[in-house]
Parts: C-alpha cells; sequence; structure tokens
C-alpha cells in the first residue's frame, strides 16, 4: 500500500515566522510532487509542484524534495493568518499513470 | 465562468433517489477527474476521463456511474447510495491524464445522505 505521510498538527506559528511544513512517500518511483492548500469547507488549491531534487521558489514559497530520502517539504516564509489552512502533500504513483496519492494533510494555524 | 465549476454545491438525498453531479472545465484541458473527500480520510481518486474515455476506475461501487460526453463536461450519476457516501465529492481537470500533469479542482458538491 502506497502512502504518503504528513503530521496532521496543527502547526501553530506566529505571525512573520516561517512555517516548515513536511511529507514522506513510500514509492520510490515517483517522479511527481504537488503542494495544495485546503481553508475549512472549500476544495484544495495547487500552489506548488516540483519535479527534481532541490528547491523551487514561488512568492513566500518554498518547495524542498530529496527524493533519496523520499522527503518533501514546503516552506511558507513570512506567515500570515490567511495561510491558515490545512496544506495536502499529493504524491504520483508511478506505477498508475494518473494516479496521485494524497496525504490527510497539515492544518496550519497562524496567530497575529 | 472559469476554471473548474461543480454543480449543485450542496446536495442531500435519500437512499432510493436518483441524482447526478455535474463538472464543467473551461481551462481547455484533456483529462477530468473525480474525488471523494471524506473526513478524516485522504482524497480518493474514483475515475479518471482522459479525451472522453474512462481510463481508471479505481474500484468504485456500481452505484457511482460517471459519464463524460465531451473533454469539458463530467457528471456522477448517484444511485441508491449509503449514508457513508456522505462525502465531499470533487472534480479535477488537467491538461492530460498523466499523473505529472497538474491537477485543478472545482468548488466541490456537499453530498448528504440520509
Amino acid at each position: 500500500q502506497k502512502e504518503v505521510e504528513q503530521n496532521s498538527g496543527p502547526l501553530s506559528v506566529p505571525e512573520g515566522a516561517i512555517a516548515s511544513l513536511n511529507c514522506t512517500y513510500s514509492d520510490r518511483g515517483s517522479q511527481s510532487f504537488f503542494w495544495y492548500r485546503q481553508y475549512s469547507g472549500k476544495s484544495p488549491e495547487l500552489i506548488m509542484s516540483i519535479y527534481s531534487n532541490g528547491d523551487k521558489e514561488d512568492g513566500r514559497f518554498t518547495a524542498q524534495l530529496n527524493k533519496a530520502s523520499q522527503y518533501v517539504s514546503l516552506l511558507i516564509r513570512d506567515s500570515q493568518p490567511s495561510d491558515s489552512a490545512t496544506y495536502l502533500c499529493a504524491v504520483n504513483d508511478h506505477q498508475a499513470g494518473t494516479a496521485l496519492i494524497f496525504g490527510k494533510g497539515t492544518t496550519l494555524s497562524v496567530s497575529s | 465562468e472559469t476554471g473548474v465549476t461543480q454543480t449543485p454545491r450542496h446536495l442531500v438525498m435519500g437512499m432510493t433517489n436518483k441524482k447526478s453531479l455535474k463538472c464543467e472545465q473551461h481551462l481547455g484541458h484533456n483529462a477530468m477527474y473525480w474525488y471523494k473527500q471524506s473526513a478524516k480520510k485522504p482524497l480518493e481518486l474514483m475515475f479518471v476521463y482522459s479525451l472522453e474515455e474512462r481510463v481508471e476506475n479505481n474500484s468504485v461501487p456500481s452505484r457511482f456511474s460517471p459519464e463524460c460526453p465531451n473533454s469539458s463536461h463530467l457528471f456522477l450519476h448517484l444511485h441508491t447510495l449509503q449514508p457513508e457516501d456522505s462525502a465531499l465529492y470533487l472534480c479535477a481537470s488537467s491538461q492530460g491524464p498523466q499523473s505529472y500533469n497538474e491537477q485543478f479542482f472545482g468548488p466541490g458538491t456537499r453530498l448528504t445522505v440520509l
């Protein structure tokens, strides 16, 4: 059973701090990795995709990928109360061409 | 309309009812998906369509019946559902069905089965 593991949280950080969200996955053949943000009662919103080892930055968000360690993370700099949401990690199932495997998500709370 | 739209946004139905969920994407994508999101569980992929052909069916009970009449529209027909089918049903689309393609979600239909 292929799995994506995330700490459910809640992860609490003060406004302006760096929030670090982590994800590990079991499928060694995975090549595509995605982070989604989901506000309570809303649908997931894609915020980052990463395919190569290393860092990828987009505004206040940085995704980090280490395929050897089967680890992907999301850093949110200068955290704002509006960043309070559940963050979902998704990883492709390399044996099923269409499928993404989602984690249960980490809930982030940013206090002002 | 932009992005991915879904109707209805909320649906309450009895176990003997028949209803349909509708999804429309305005992104020019070729692949569409149905997901189920239940409380405390990860998103579960139900069906994948690529260019109107079903390419994946993840052992979903036959009381869920998908239909994809063209690359912009996707339906999920529901009949004789069970209370445990109550969940948020999400439609998504992507450029193609390969899993490296970014998937974009609609707002979802919150389904309650009485």
